[in-house]
């Protein structure tokens, strides 16, 4: 059972533009959605969080967008630019359990 | 700041070979996880660790084993390799359960033949 959906999994968008990724879940205990960023050859690092009790957390040009009846979330990145290209991902955690519950990852192309 | 470091980087096994994954952590953190990650199907918990001496089962532990003995250190040991085991592992630590980041190691490439 995958409890994270995340959609879709490659994206491409020009330089300049905005790039958006969606994700749902289905535990209603989570409490905490963070989006990791990975290039090639690297781990997975930290972009940026939300938790339920607020609808946007903005932090440069990333912003998620949260809709807690809806349980989904989405990553959007404005004026994309070809150093954004990366797999990202989407995660949830809480509910009791440990560790993250990640989304399968979307492939971002920027095209300069 | 070293944060999460794994070795080796690359290993190339043999099936039904054995070998361990290191892993450190010079954070002090409490927790610390073992991930793998195969294409297009993002990482996937195999164990985990709330601190020395206690250890619990993820979501695909089968094949696997893991001690921690100490605060730092969380090894991965692979029992008789199998091709399936082929992947990336992925070290992690937090400080403590859930709404904390989780601090990745840059991973370890397994190749089982």
């Amino acid at each position: 059972q995958q409890q994270v959906k995340q959609s879709p999994q490659s994206l491409i968008v020009q330089k300049g533009g905005i790039s958006i990724i969606n994700c749902a879940y289905e535990n209603t205990a989570f409490d905490y959605f963070p989006w990791y960023q990975q290039f090639p050859g690297k781990g997975p690092a930290l972009l940026i969080a939300i938790r339920p009790d607020v609808s946007e957390k903005k932090e440069g040009r990333f912003t998620i967008s949260f809709n807690k009846s809806a349980k989904q979330f989405s990553l959007h990145i404005m004026d994309s630019q070809p150093g954004d290209s990366a797999t990202y991902f989407c995660a949830a955690s809480g509910g009791g359990a440990d560790g993250l519950t990640f989304g399968k990852g979307t492939h971002l192309i920027i095209q300069p | 700041n070293a944060g999460v470091t794994q070795t080796p980087k690359f290993r190339i096994l043999k099936i039904g070979q054995s070998m361990t994954l290191q892993c450190t952590q010079d954070m002090n953190h409490n927790y610390m996880y073992w991930y793998r990650q195969d294409p297009g199907m993002g990482l996937k918990l195999i164990y985990y660790s709330v601190g020395a001496g206690i250890t619990d089962k993820g979501e695909v532990p089968n094949g696997y084993n893991v001690s921690r003995s100490t605060t730092e250190d969380f090894p991965l040991r692979l029992e008789l390799a199998a091709p399936s085991q082929t992947s990336v592992y992925f070290c992690a630590s937090s400080r403590d359960r859930g709404g904390n980041t989780i601090y990745f190691g840059e991973g370890s490439w397994l190749t089982v033949v």
